[in-house]
């Protein structure tokens, strides 16, 4: 079976603290993408990366950063977690083979910012 | 730019009922594609179907089946004789290869099936 795994299901962090969020994909993806998600606001794009080292901005990426040193890990970075980042992050990879494949998710991590 | 509108925010029904989900978009694009994901309360969201713009055939799988309406801009899905495991949160989505391998989301409907 093909699997995202998110390293943690709940995360409770202090303001001002650094967040480090990990995911890892073993299904050899080329594109891999950082969510969040809001009551109401469904799943908003925060970072996406298509290749090794290579990271594009989506939709709300103020306050965040990633990392993607290896094809198969993609971390999304909080430099100084505040109140308004506590939310569902989801991750997600998919092939670059067929345009606009489906999209594997992780379970989510559930990050509380007190 | 994308838009994805799920008007319906949650749904409540009684086992073997038959439930629909509404989801509109905007896009200027001629090409497009669209998907329905489920995601249970184990948190992970899980492919239902995609569709491309070019193909308006209506879709059915099992309980599930799906009417595209590019004269109105709909994707709507529907439930037959719902089941309490299709207790989720149902999103739909929308991407434009024009704009990368990109989803946009709908804010999703949360459908609670009861016994």
């Amino acid at each position: 079976d093909v699997k995202v795994t998110q390293s943690s299901r709940y995360l409770v962090k202090r303001t001002g603290e650094k967040v480090f969020l990990e995911c890892v994909q073993d299904m050899d993806h080329e594109n891999m993408f950082w969510y969040r998600q809001d009551p109401g606001l469904g799943l908003r794009l925060i970072y996406f990366s298509y290749d090794v080292k290579m990271k594009e901005k989506g939709d709300i990426p103020e306050g965040y950063s990633v990392s993607r040193e290896k094809k198969e890990r993609f971390s999304l970075i909080l430099e100084s977690a505040s109140t308004n980042q506590t939310s569902m992050y989801l991750c997600a990879s998919s092939t670059s083979g067929v345009a606009n494949e489906k999209l594997f998710f992780g379970s989510g991590t559930q990050l509380s910012v007190l | 730019a994308q838009k994805v509108t799920q008007a319906q925010t949650e749904i409540s029904v009684v086992e073997k009922e038959d439930v629909t989900l509404d989801c509109v978009y905007e896009t200027r694009d001629t090409t497009y594609y669209l998907f329905w994901y489920k995601q249970p309360p184990s948190g992970e969201l899980v492919f239902l179907i995609r569709r491309n713009s070019f193909d308006e055939q209506n879709e059915i799988s099992g309980r599930y089946s799906w009417n595209f309406q590019k004269s109105t801009s709909s994707f709507n899905f529907t439930i037959t004789a719902s089941q309490v495991v299709d207790s989720a949160v149902y999103f739909c989505a929308l991407s434009e290869p024009a704009a990368g391998n990109k989803l946009t989301f709908g804010g999703g409907t949360r459908v609670l099936v009861k016994p």
